[in-house]
């Protein structure tokens, strides 16, 4: 049973492009929630998202934005990226209260 | 700002010494949760704790939740080079869907 899935790995930009993140949730779980991680501090929650809808969002411009599909996994997108953006970005899946998460993707923004 | 302050912030011991972290907050939560996280890694979840005053044990590792469910802390006994990475707590409230994290103990054991 694979567990949470995160693509791709690492990516580099350049200021003012756009990224898209994805991620696939653990089998059996419906719910996506995305968390930035910034260097030596603990994940930050972006938002969550339950039945192809945004259910909660945390403290984040509109630049970020993301998406849910029927099969459950989920896509984060960043515009207008910023030099500030560059952190690691984890993907966590849930049925009940209970997250797991994938092995993030490593944003760097140049 | 963290809404849970961790304490300390780094920790270096021998290995076979025991060790204790500290997750605090001025906030309710319904459940209390604690993972560890290697470098370029995401969080592994260790515990998940919901009861005031529960103790949880896993191997050598003890997880206690406070009897107001405001704070909660971990020891390892007889720690092993094996338990080095970074420690976080993270609290959900109650009608709340995200996770809270602290900003983590970077946990490093000598051999």
């Amino acid at each position: 049973d694979a567990g949470v899935t995160q693509s791709p790995t690492h990516l580099i930009k350049t200021r003012g492009q756009q990224v898209t993140l994805r991620c696939s949730p653990k089998s059996g779980h419906d719910t996506v929630s995305w968390y930035q991680q910034a260097l030596g501090q603990g994940p930050q929650f972006i938002f969550q998202y339950y039945e192809e809808e945004e259910r909660q969002r945390g403290n984040f411009p509109d630049r970020f934005s993301g998406h849910q599909f029927p099969n459950y996994s989920s896509e984060l997108n960043v515009n207008a990226l910023l030099l500030g953006d560059s952190a690691l970005y984890l993907c966590a899946s849930s049925r009940d209260a209970e997250q797991f998460f994938g092995p993030g993707t490593r944003l760097t923004v140049l | 700002t963290q809404l849970l302050e961790q304490s300390p912030q780094f920790l270096s011991i021998q290995e076979g010494e025991n060790l204790t972290v500290y997750c605090n907050s001025s906030s309710v939560f319904s459940s209390l949760q604690w993972y560890r996280q290697e470098p370029g890694e995401g969080p592994v979840l260790l515990v998940t704790v919901v009861t005031g005053g529960e103790v949880k044990k896993l191997k050598r590792l003890t997880f206690q939740f406070g009897d107001a469910r405001k704070d909660s802390s971990l020891h390892i006994t007889a720690a092993q080079p094996g338990d080095t990475g970074l420690y976080l707590c993270a609290g959900a409230a109650s009608n709340d869907y995200k996770l809270s994290f602290g900003a983590g103990t970077t946990v490093t054991v000598r051999a």
